[in-house]
């Protein structure tokens, strides 16, 4: 069964900073392009960062720009996702997305950012 | 940013009767080679999103055949031939050509 199961989704004052893991289980991980996906609840998606499967090509959003960074670790099947200088529209739920000629999300991480 | 606009955003239909959302992208999705990174999603209530069509008209595995994608350049469309209860939610196009991949507003379906 394929899985991807976020954690270090929490509660942070504006400022602070987060590191949100994924790990993958059940399909060839080193093999897929990674994404976190972020979603306001009852609102629409949208694309934070992705990495291609070597890690080589590494990009966020410009509205996270300086304040995000993407890596992974294809050892460990993991994603990670560092988020620093948190604002309040940073709140969201945060998606794990794998992306190929399959693709897999995770039931994602909540994030809120708030004094 | 390439702006993807769908419509309509709120689709009622009765159950075993057709259904079409609309997506337009705000530039070309041709990449130089040709291919269209043309995607559609649906999410179900506290749910994570499902990927239904890959590359304008590909269905993932599993997908019913009842779901068709088309469309080029900078105008697609998702079709549902008989819609079933399963089918309600919210329907997302979106483009992975250009950084930053961009989605739709979402097409909320729902059984009239």
């Amino acid at each position: 069964e394929v899985q991807l199961v976020e954690s270090g989704g929490d509660l942070v004052q504006p400022g602070g900073s987060l590191r949100l893991s994924c790990v993958g289980s059940g399909f060839t991980f080193r093999v897929f392009w990674m994404n976190w996906v972020r979603q306001v609840p009852g609102k629409g998606l949208e694309w934070v960062a992705n990495i291609s499967p070597d890690g080589s090509m590494k990009r966020c959003v410009d509205s996270l720009r300086g304040r995000c960074s993407v890596s992974r670790d294809n050892a460990g099947n993991s994603l990670f996702l560092d988020l620093n200088t948190l604002r309040a529209e940073d709140t969201a739920i945060y998606y794990c997305m794998a992306w190929g000629a399959s693709a897999y999300w995770g039931q994602g991480t909540r994030v809120t950012v708030s004094s | 940013d390439v702006v993807m606009t769908q419509s309509p955003l709120s689709l009622p239909v009765p159950l075993g009767q057709p259904a079409s959302i609309s997506c337009r992208s705000s530039q070309s999705l041709v990449r130089g080679g040709g291919g269209i990174y043309l995607s559609w999603l649906h999410q179900r209530a506290g749910q994570p999103p499902r990927r239904l069509i890959n590359d304008v008209s590909k269905r993932d595995s599993g997908v019913p055949d009842r779901f068709s994608g088309s469309g080029s350049d900078s105008n697609f469309t998702l079709r549902i031939s008989r819609v079933e209860a399963e089918d309600v939610g919210v329907y997302y196009c979106m483009q992975f050509t250009h950084w930053p991949h961009t989605f739709g507003q979402g097409t909320n379906l729902e059984i009239k």
